[in-house]
């Protein structure tokens, strides 16, 4: 079942310009992911945040997370057109590996 | 290349074909895992193995059959699908699936399936 949701579905910015990306899901969770997808190709991993974390960074990306509101965000600072993808929070919460999927943002940067 | 390989990149099968999608890993992980990927829909969890035993069938119809014969492999068997099981499936591997709290997937690229 669906856990995590993504808001916006898409979204157009210019290169340079920061895109903000939200994840809202339902139940608690041990840790929730980032990833990224490329049309037509496989998911990469971009970032994990255990549930006792707050905010983490990677590079050009800033993800917050508030347990209490059961939501999360991804920031990318100074976009490139070579972000352009769609961009998936993936929520684990526990047992055997039960990583389960929104529907995704899409991005695109224009140059 | 992320180190988990899918052949074929892209398959168009009649109804009553039988045919089988690949995936292989090169990273030493023990768990695999079939996802479908249709189109406005969230990723979907098929089937997932570790060390080489299913721990999860999804409620996945028995059309498809999945096979894992090694921690590096992994099959799925197709015969007598559908049109709407047309999407793309991706296979991911991680450390070990009970793992939990720290496990990240690592995807191939995809198997583009058409049923016609």
């Amino acid at each position: 079942s669906q856990q995590g949701e993504e808001d916006p579905q898409a979204l157009s910015i210019q290169e340079g310009e920061n895109a903000t990306m939200n994840c809202s899901y339902k139940t608690s969770i041990n840790n929730l992911q980032w990833y990224r997808q490329n049309s037509g190709r496989g998911l990469v991993h971009l970032i994990l945040i255990r549930s006792n974390e707050r905010e983490k960074h990677s590079g050009r990306l800033r993800v917050t997370l508030d347990t209490s509101k059961k939501s999360s965000s991804l920031l990318i600072t100074a976009s490139r057109a070579a972000d352009t993808a769609s961009y998936f929070c993936a929520t684990d919460s526990g047992g055997y590996q039960k990583v389960t999927f929104g529907t995704g943002t899409k991005l695109q940067v224009i140059p | 290349e992320t180190g988990v390989t899918q052949t074929p990149r892209h398959l168009v099968m009649g109804m009553t074909n039988k045919k089988s999608l690949k995936c292989e890993q090169h990273l030493g992980h023990n768990a695999m895992y079939w996802y479908k990927q249709s189109a406005k829909k969230p990723l979907e969890l098929m089937f997932v193995y570790n060390f080489k035993e299913q721990t999860e069938n999804n409620s996945v119809p028995s059309r498809f059959s999945p096979e894992c014969p090694n921690s590096s492999h992994l099959f799925l068997h197709l015969h007598t699908l559908q049109p709407e099981d047309s999407a793309l499936y991706l296979c991911a591997s991680s450390q070990d699936a009970r793992l939990s709290g720290a496990n990240v997937l690592t995807f191939g690229a995809g198997s583009r399936l058409t049923v016609l």
